[in-house]
């Protein structure tokens, strides 16, 4: 019952450093999302796909990308981390758009950026 | 737009105390409302969800009544435990085109202390 998968769980990045966040689901879910959360301010969608090989932009989607290559995997980027980007991220996947639509999220990603 | 209210906390009480966290909410057309619980170090869950109005939902004895009239979907449960302590996230669900768009509030702490 792995559901969905984040790795890494915490990293430290120096401002101007990229990397990658992974994202998997075993559930064959068609949506995937990427929120952050930060104090405050609840869950904000940053980017989300709608299913293989597409990509949507959320509320903040400035300074991610994101790659939706195969079905189970979500991968979000950041290029050129930046110190407001420090955050907790969480993957998120469900089934497909309906009323009552149930998301299941991944335990986390924290990130700080230096 | 579509937004949440909640009562943000930090709501502390003593076990075996009832719990109501507060959520009302703005939206065009008839969303779907969900409570979901956030562990501490953990992702969120889903607690409970209505689809209609009227409708009532319920699980782990908490409970919350989809209220059209007054746009509510209070959280209640009638005795808390330690175990209950966690963040409680308002959100509903509004179809757009292809996407159901979940809208999150704020977050809600709770402390059950013995």
């Amino acid at each position: 019952n792995a559901g969905v998968t984040q790795t890494p769980k915490f990293r430290v990045l120096k401002t101007g450093q990229s990397m990658t966040l992974l994202c998997a689901q075993d559930m064959n879910h068609e949506y995937m999302y990427w929120y952050r959360q930060d104090p405050g301010m609840g869950l904000r969608l940053i980017h989300y796909s709608v299913g293989e090989g597409t990509t949507a932009k959320g509320e903040v989607p400035d300074g991610y990308n994101v790659s939706r290559l195969k079905k189970q995997n979500f991968l979000l980027g950041l290029e050129s981390a930046a110190p407001s980007q420090t955050s907790v991220y969480f993957c998120a996947s469900s089934y497909g758009p309906g009323s009552g639509n149930t998301i299941y999220f991944g335990e986390g990603s924290w990130l700080t950026v230096v | 737009g579509n937004s949440v209210t909640q009562m943000e906390g930090p709501v502390t009480l003593s076990e075996e105390a009832f719990l109501t966290i507060n959520c009302t909410y703005t939206a065009t057309g008839y969303p779907s409302l969900f409570w979901y619980v956030q562990y501490p170090g953990e992702g969120l869950q889903l607690l409970l969800k209505a689809t209609k109005a009227d409708d009532k939902g319920s699980n782990k004895g908490f409970e919350a009544t989809y209220r059209k009239e007054t746009t509510s979907f209070h959280l209640e449960k009638g005795s808390v435990q330690v175990s209950d302590s966690a963040v409680y996230f308002c959100a509903l669900s509004d179809r757009v085109t292809s996407y159901d768009k979940v809208i999150f509030g704020p977050g809600t702490s709770l402390s059950v202390i013995p």
